[in-house]
């Protein structure tokens, strides 16, 4: 079945450095791919997405890139910020799984030091 | 307004005893989710309801039962609760199924099962 997997956390970084979360899937049709982010204490937000190979997803400084050939769709940010200290979690949407609901991986703690 | 919203936000209890949250949306969507976050951040589809009926319904125990009045309200109702049912429980919303697009989470309900 379709799967998702990510980088083990936590990732510890001080601010201003240079982000990289991986993330490779399995999926048996044409996936949609997302990064959702949880923030303490609250539920999951939308942070970008990407419906087809090479698009790139961008949001807040965060970017995604699809890439088909590798399955993979990693974050990057150029600069964090102590905000950004979240868990994130990359999913995909499998179009050719009927009512398949998104599928999460295991997310990825970030801690943001000044 | 919060467009999805769950109740109660805390939820501590004896083994034994039957619970239940409540939850809410007011962005239109058709179809609603429950998900269970366990103490390591991993989300696990539980149900999915589209337009009352059940689409998804994963390994459950049948303790768990939601209950879908109408297409804005997805409740999940637990009986006889055990330590294991500790976790936070997550409602969500999208429109269509299939979930090409963004889900919409509630802010979870932390269960505390003693």
């Amino acid at each position: 079945g379709d799967s998702v997997t990510q980088m083990e956390g936590p990732v510890t970084l001080s601010e201003e450095a240079f982000l990289t979360i991986n993330c490779t899937y399995t999926a048996t049709g044409y996936p949609s791919l997302f990064w959702y982010v949880q923030y303490p204490g609250e539920g999951l937000q939308l942070l970008l997405k990407a419906t087809k190979a090479d698009d790139k997803g961008s949001n807040k400084g965060f970017e995604a890139t699809y890439r088909k050939e590798t399955t993979s769709f990693h974050l990057e940010k150029g600069s964090v910020q102590v905000s950004d200290s979240a868990v994130y979690f990359c999913a995909l949407s499998d179009r050719n799984s009927g009512n398949t609901p998104l599928v999460f991986g295991k997310g990825t703690r970030l801690s943001v030091i000044a | 307004d919060t467009a999805v919203s769950q109740t109660p936000k805390y939820l501590v209890t004896q083994m034994g005893n039957d619970k239940s949250i409540k939850c809410e949306q007011n962005l239109g969507h058709d179809t609603m989710y429950w998900y269970k976050q366990d103490s390591k951040k991993f989300l696990k589809i539980m149900f999915s309801y589209n337009n009352k009926e059940l689409i998804i319904n994963e390994t459950v125990p049948n303790r768990f039962s939601p209950k879908s009045p109408d297409k804005a309200h997805l409740n999940l109702h637990i009986n006889s609760l055990e330590l294991g049912d500790s976790a936070v429980y997550f409602c969500a919303s999208s429109s269509g199924t299939g979930v090409t697009g963004e889900l919409f989470f509630g802010e979870g309900s932390r269960l505390t099962v003693l």
